[in-house]
């Protein structure tokens, strides 16, 4: 089974403190991503990678940033947190062009920027 | 643009039938997803279909209309556990990697 794990379930913050959220996944997969969900919001995509330190700005990459150094590993990090960056954030993970059917995501993590 | 509408919530009764709708507008139309994420959790792959027609997975079935830019998952035999949200995707042929997503509808099921 592929399995994809981030970092921390829940995470708390302040504002303007540098925050990072890890994500692992173990099947080899070339393509990774970085989602937040919100309340009444589809997955609004924020950065994906298709391979390592490669990286690609998604609908909403305004004060985030990204990190792909190793193929297994896509690091998702806050510069300054801010209070409207409260959200839920879900990692996925896909095979490369061979299967593009399906996106296999993580656990989410919920943070909250006090 | 690129837009998906799915219904907010919907309730259903346990052992019925329920149909959650999904309509899309996209520029180059090049695969539509659904997928179910129960409360707190991840949401995890259920159908994928890129040409016309009926899928049959089980208890569930998702049709596509590409002419209609319409699609719908169907659930039968509805359990307790089935209450969750559906989220629909659509790929875009634009990019190969990047999914739309509508804002899922809950799905509320009742004894």
């Amino acid at each position: 089974d592929v399995k994809v794990t981030q970092s921390s379930r829940y995470l708390v913050k302040r504002t303007g403190e540098k925050v990072f959220l890890e994500c692992v996944q173990d099947m080899d997969h070339e393509n990774m991503f970085w989602y937040r969900q919100d309340p009444g919001l589809g997955l609004r995509l924020i950065y994906f990678s298709y391979d390592v330190k490669m990286k690609e700005k998604g609908d909403i990459p305004e004060g985030y940033s990204v990190s792909r150094e190793k193929k297994e590993r896509f690091s998702l990090i806050l510069e300054s947190a801010s209070t409207n960056q409260t959200s839920m954030y879900l990692c996925a993970s896909s095979p490369g062009t061979s299967d593009l059917k399906t996106q296999y995501f993580g656990p989410g993590t919920r943070l909250l920027v006090l | 643009g690129q837009n998906i509408d799915q219904p907010t919530e919907m309730t259903a009764t346990e052992g019925a039938i329920v149909q959650i709708n999904c309509t899309y507008q996209t520029s180059g139309f090049n695969g539509l997803f659904w997928y179910q994420q129960h409360a707190g959790e991840a949401p995890t792959f259920l159908s994928y279909n890129v040409l016309d027609g009926l899928e049959e997975k089980g208890r569930f079935s998702s049709f596509l209309s590409r002419s209609k830019g319409y699609s719908y998952l169907l659930l039968k035999e509805l359990q307790m556990k089935d209450s969750a949200s559906y989220l629909c995707a659509v790929r875009d042929r634009g990019s190969n990697y990047q999914l739309i997503w509508g804002a899922g509808t809950k799905l509320i099921i009742k004894p």
